[in-house]
Parts: C-alpha cells; structure tokens; sequence
C-alpha cells in the first residue's frame, strides 16, 4: 500500500541532544499529523497540521508542514528518556479521504541517560 | 472523557476460523476508522465508517468487513483467517467536524495471532 517516506529508521541518542525526523511524498497532501508509539500501546497524537508552511509546537516537540505539501518535519528538543518510542508521520490526501491516513514506516527512538 | 477502547485486547485463533473485534470511540466522536499494523508493511488503513456507513476502504481482501452502530461503537470481522492475518488491529476515532476532522485518536489495539 501506499507509505510516506520517513527518514531515519532509527535513533540511537544521547539525552540532552535534539532530535529531527522528517517524511516525504510524492503526493500532496490536506494535512500531517505526527503520532508516537510505545509498545503495547495505539499512536498517541502529537502534533496536527493543517496548512502549507505551519509551525505548531507542543512542549519540546515542533513539526511544520512543508510549503510544497509534500512533506513534514518533527523536531524534540533537549530529548529526555521518556521519549523513548517509535514517532509515525501520517497524512491526509484530500476530502475524498476523510478517516483515511497514509503512515510512514517510523523512526524508533531510543535515549540514552 | 474515556478514550478509544477496543475489546479484546488479545486473541488467539486458528486458520479458517472468523474472528469479531469492537470498538467504542470517545464519546461524541461519528468517525471510526480500522488499522492493521505489521513489522512488514506498517500501518495499513482498512476502512472507515461515518454515521452507521462505509465511507472509505482500503486496499484488503473482502474476508476483511466492518459495520458501525448508531452509538458509533464499531465492529471489524475477519472471516477464515489466514496466517498472514496476525497483526495488531487499531481502531481510531475522529470528531470529523470543521478544522479537527482529520485527527483521529487511537485505542490500544487488538493483538491478533493466528496458528
């Protein structure tokens, strides 16, 4: 099926460091959302994007949505343990695909204290 | 307010069998949409429904169907399940009104492994 391209796979940091994880597609897309995945456990949403060119941050974490609709970035500043886990891009198309998202592979994050 | 929960958080069944998992979104939420996540191919859409109807699918076998109540509570049934069928099942649900249409909140999943 179809996938956002996410880069890195993973990530072996140590804490204190800032991270950068980014997705990319060939399609365009309405709207991005970043979710973050501990194991056991559904994606928990992280940050929503709904326009070209915005910048949104919660807490430590900021992603934007890239001008060309086609991509995103999620930044975690001064990174802590508990960020531990695997961070999902995920994107709308269009109101054609209302419910339906397209997720990238992952970046596994792991922190080292 | 409760979040997505899905029933049951962990099965076991044999090939050939059918299996029925459920899910109850957050209060107020009218979307409901199905997930299948593997190592191999991630996280796979599998259909949505809006106010008791299919409004979207993904790209699954028709063994793979789904209804919704008028309490938005969802089902998804998997008939004569296949090997290749075990994976964990994400319900998520949406409010699916003006500009938070698209954010959609999962559950904790449903384990499935099938021997």
């Amino acid at each position: 099926g179809q996938q956002l391209n996410q880069s890195p796979q993973s990530m072996f940091i140590q804490e204190g460091e800032d991270v950068s994880m980014n997705c990319t597609s060939s399609s365009i897309f309405n709207t991005w959302l970043w979710y973050k995945q501990e194991p056991g456990e559904g994606p928990v949403l992280l940050i929503a994007l709904y326009k070209a060119g915005e910048l949104t941050s919660n807490g430590r974490l900021t992603a934007q949505f890239g001008i060309t609709r086609k991509d995103s970035f999620l930044n975690i500043s001064a990174s802590i343990p508990s960020d531990v886990g695997i961070y999902f891009c995920a994107g709308q198309l269009g109101s054609g695909n209302t419910g339906k998202l397209i997720f990238g592979q992952g970046t596994t994050l792991q922190v080292k204290p | 307010k409760a979040g997505v929960t899905q029933t049951p958080r962990y099965l076991i069944k044999t090939r050939g069998q059918q299996v029925t998992l459920s899910c109850s979104p957050i209060s107020g939420h009218r979307s409901v949409s199905w997930y299948q996540q593997t190592p191999g191919q991630g996280l796979q859409f599998l259909f949505e429904y809006f106010s008791e109807t299919q409004r979207n699918k993904g790209n699954f076998p028709g063994r793979f169907s789904g209804r919704q109540f008028s309490n938005s509570r969802s089902e998804m049934n998997v008939s004569t399940l296949e090997l290749g069928d075990s994976a964990l099942y994400l319900c998520a649900s949406s409010y699916n009104q003006g500009a938070l249409s698209y954010e959609q909140y999962f559950g904790p999943g449903t384990r499935l492994t099938v021997t």
